[in-house]
Formats: C-alpha cells, structure tokens, sequence
C-alpha cells in the first residue's frame, strides 16, 4: 500500500542553522507529493508540493525535490528561525472516487529553533 | 474568519457515552474529509464527502462511527459507546472539486478524550 516515512524527531537547531527533514514514500502510480505544516495552536496548512518527478516546491525559504528515483521528498532550508518551529508532515496523495485526493501523512517531525 | 470551523474544540467523555463533532468547511468548497490523528503520528483519512454523498470511507471507520452532510455545507461526525482507543483529535478539512492537486484546507481539530 501507500506510505510515507519521515525521520524521526524532535529536531532542535539554533537560528540560521541549515535544516534536512527526510520523506521517503511508498506508492504505485505516480503521487503528488506535500508538506504540510501545523505551528503550535493552528490547523495543518500546505508548505509546498510537487506533482511530477523532477519538480521542485519551494515556499517561505523551504525547498523540496520530488525525486522518483529515490522515492525521496526531503525538506530543506538554508537559515531556520525561531518562527519556522512547528511540526511538519511529509504526504502523498492518492486518487479518491470523482477525483478527490486522499493524503497519507507520515509521523510528522517536531522541529524547534533556539535563538 | 473563513476558514475551517470545529466545534466544539474539546471534548471529556465517559467511555461509553456518545459524542458528535460538528465541521464547518470553507464556504466554496464542496468536498470535506475527516481525518483522525493521535498523539504522535500522523493524520489518518477517515471518509470523504463531495457535497452531500459520502463517497469513500476508511475501514478505520468502525460501525461506531457515523459522518453526515445533510445539505453538502456542514458536516457532522458521531461516535456512539465511545472507547477509549477512540482518544485523539478529530480534524476536518475542505477542498474545491476542480482542485485536484491534492491541497486541503484544515480546520484546527477537536480533541477527543475518552475517560
């Protein structure tokens, strides 16, 4: 089945340190890939996405690169700051009936910045 | 705000009492899923509706569970006899049906406690 795999936390970092969050997943087909994010207090929200091999999703300095590969969607950010802590949730999305899109989450990974 | 709703926020229940989470999706929208989430892991897809028909539910979905859309705006989600294996937050997210990208708008969740 579908799944998705992310390395395990709590990360903690300093401010300005680069930040490596690994994805790998497990699909048939050809998924889009997401993170998602969820800041202390608030709902998930979309970070970025990728829906084809090769793409790369970037947004708030956050990157990452849908590597088929590798089945690979690692998340990475040269220069963390306090306001990035939050956990973040790598997923994939599978076709549901009438083209819906049902998400498969991994763990998630709690990531705190010190200033 | 018009963003996702969930009332109530929390819930305490006795085991065995039954409990009813009501989702507010993005006004637009006419897809909503359910999704449960428990402390440390990822949200796990629950069922999924397109206006008022439920189109696909999870085997996560015991026959405890009932989820509604009577007029395809708001949703309801019903757990009867409640366990406590059935502890964890309960999150609600929306979509447009010519979005097929896969990105869900989510409510901040309602937290279930089973005692």
């Amino acid at each position: 089945g579908n799944s998705v795999t992310q390395m395990e936390g709590p990360v903690t970092l300093s401010e300005e340190a680069f930040l490596t969050i690994n994805c790998t997943y497990t699909a048939t087909g050809y998924p889009s890939l997401f993170w998602y994010v969820q800041y202390p207090g608030e709902g998930l929200q979309l970070l970025l996405k990728a829906t084809k091999a090769d793409d790369k999703g970037s947004n708030k300095g956050f990157e990452a690169t849908y590597r088929k590969e590798t089945t690979s969607f690692h998340l990475e950010k040269g220069s963390v700051q306090v306001s990035d802590s939050a956990v973040y949730f790598c997923a994939l999305s599978t076709s549901l009936i009438q083209g819906a899109q049902k998400l498969v989450f991994g763990q998630g990974t709690r990531l705190t910045i010190n200033p | 705000d018009t963003g996702v709703s969930q009332n109530p926020r929390h819930k305490i229940t006795k085991r065995g009492q039954n409990v009813t989470f009501r989702c507010d999706p993005i006004s637009e929208h006419n897809r909503l899923y359910w999704y449960r989430q428990t402390l440390g892991q990822g949200p796990e897809f629950l069922t999924y509706f397109q206006n008022e028909a439920q189109l696909e539910k999870s085997r996560l979905l015991s026959d405890r569970f009932s989820a509604e859309r009577p007029k395809g705006s708001f949703s309801t989600l019903e757990i009867q006899r409640t366990e406590q294996g059935d502890s964890a937050m309960y999150l609600c997210a929306s979509s447009l049906a010519w979005s097929n990208t896969g990105e869900l708008f989510f409510g901040e969740g309602s937290r279930l406690t089973v005692l």
